[in-house]
């Protein structure tokens, strides 16, 4: 157990819709980064929130996008969602240590 | 794109006997983890290595480094049924960095 946790579990949505999936981080850390990970590949990071401010951005569209609160819990919002989105969506929490701790994640499939 | 790559891509392996994956990244890193992953749910951190380091060790777990050759090795051994999973390096290249993975080893340790 990472102390990580991820709101929901499963969800299915159709193509065009919106979704919001969330993430609460361990006690502690300050920093959420959120994770994309298709079927038999390894996870792609999209962006990492520090104190509420958005701290670096991988290769993903401005569809995805995210908040951190001010207790560090996060969301990753994604608009217009298209069927390559349907994947598991890791967030993982760190500290001052470079270690990231992950949430057992939330599996998305678009129909 | 994807920093790291593995290598076996999968490894069958009976129990008792010792498991070896290899994962060679592109540019500096700052450190390198490696990440278990059990049937599609959250990864879990197993052991971290820094740039400056050559050889770690966890339990079971052997980790090495060759920055040279820009290349680590996790070695498993006296492996157990329970050890079956997906295996991922992750390179960091700052602190605080996102985390760039592999494409992961699947590991199937027969009974």
């Amino acid at each position: 157990e990472t102390g990580v946790t991820q709101s929901p579990t499963h969800l299915i949505k159709t193509r065009g819709q919106q979704v919001t999936l969330r993430c609460s981080s361990q006690s502690g850390h300050n920093t959420v980064s959120w994770y994309q990970q298709a079927l038999g590949q390894g996870p792609q990071f999209i962006f990492q929130y520090y104190r509420e401010e958005e701290n670096g951005r991988g290769n993903f569209p401005p569809r995805f996008s995210g908040l951190q609160f001010p207790n560090y819990s996060s969301e990753l919002n994604v608009n217009a969602l298209e069927l390559d989105d349907s994947a598991l969506y890791l967030c993982a929490s760190s500290g001052q240590l470079n270690e990231q701790f992950f949430g057992p994640g939330t599996r998305l499939t678009v129909l | 794109s994807q920093q790291g790559e593995e290598d076996p891509q999968a490894l069958s392996i009976q129990e008792g006997e010792n498991a070896t994956m290899n994962c060679s990244y592109k540019t500096s890193i700052n450190n390198l983890q490696w990440y278990r992953q059990n049937s599609g749910r959250g990864l879990v951190h197993l052991i971290l290595i820094r740039s400056n380091e050559r050889e770690k060790h966890s339990g079971r777990l052997r980790v090495t480094l060759d920055t040279s050759k820009k290349s680590s090795s996790l070695l498993i051994t006296a492996s157990r049924a329970a050890d079956t999973a997906s295996y991922f390096c992750a390179t960091i290249y700052n602190q605080g960095g996102k985390l760039i993975f592999g494409q992961g080893t699947e590991l199937s340790v027969k009974p």
